[in-house]
């Protein structure tokens, strides 16, 4: 089944405690993102990646890294996570530039 | 990122009723796509809309993309309770074919 992973689906931390969130595709996708969706805001992209070893901010990349060292994966890293960060993560892959994402069924995060 | 004005922010159906939200950009899009989002998962994508004045549906969903570029609207016709959840909508621009921008999303609720 065609699906995009995400671990874990709830994380609860403390402030400056880092953490990592995975992420996994198996449709051999060149496209792959983090959102994150907050109340009113709708889905703000955080970090982009269009292959291995290719990766770009998006619009709220303060305060997070990312890697993409094989197709199929792409962490997201919180080096020192602030309650700001409290939000729901979502992952998407997609094989044409971004436009028909699949994304995964999102992390909640809360950082205490 | 590119700013996306979605309406109504919220609605409440009556089963069988048809509901429109539209979609509107500052600057020229050449996507728009619409997403719905259940409770607990990730966004699934609806319809995706390639060029200007394209009328396209998927059962009972239909949408367009504005002959300026700058909007798109989503119908639903005879709503049923399975229709509840957020809608987004979601737009390329010319200037980033890679950095898709979302709308804040409607919430359609069950009017009681």
């Amino acid at each position: 089944e065609a699906q995009v992973t995400q671990n874990p689906r709830y994380l609860i931390t403390v402030t400056g405690k880092k953490l990592t969130v995975t992420c996994s595709q198996n449709m051999n996708h060149e496209y792959m993102s983090w959102y994150r969706q907050d109340p009113g805001l709708g889905l703000r992209q955080i970090y982009y990646s269009m292959n291995v070893e290719v990766t770009d901010k998006g619009d709220v990349p303060e305060g997070y890294k990312v890697s993409r060292k094989e197709k199929r994966n792409f962490p997201l890293i919180l080096e020192s996570p602030s309650p700001n960060q409290t939000s729901l993560y979502f992952c998407a892959s997609s094989s044409v530039s971004g436009k028909k994402l699949f994304f995964g069924s999102g992390t909640q995060l809360s950082v205490l | 990122g590119q700013q996306l004005n979605q309406s109504p922010q919220s609605m409440f159906i009556q089963e069988g009723e048809d509901v429109s939200m539209n979609c509107t950009s500052s600057s020229i899009f050449n996507t728009w796509l619409w997403y719905k989002q259940e409770p607990g998962e990730g966004p699934v994508l609806l319809i995706a809309l390639y060029k200007a004045g394209e009328l396209t549906s998927n059962g009972r969903l239909t949408a367009q993309f504005g002959i300026t570029r700058k909007d798109s609207f989503l119908n639903i016709s005879a709503s049923i309770p399975s229709d509840v959840g957020i809608y987004f909508c979601a737009g390329q621009s010319l200037s980033n074919d890679y950095k898709l921008s979302f709308g804040a999303g409607t919430t359609v609720t069950v009017r009681a």
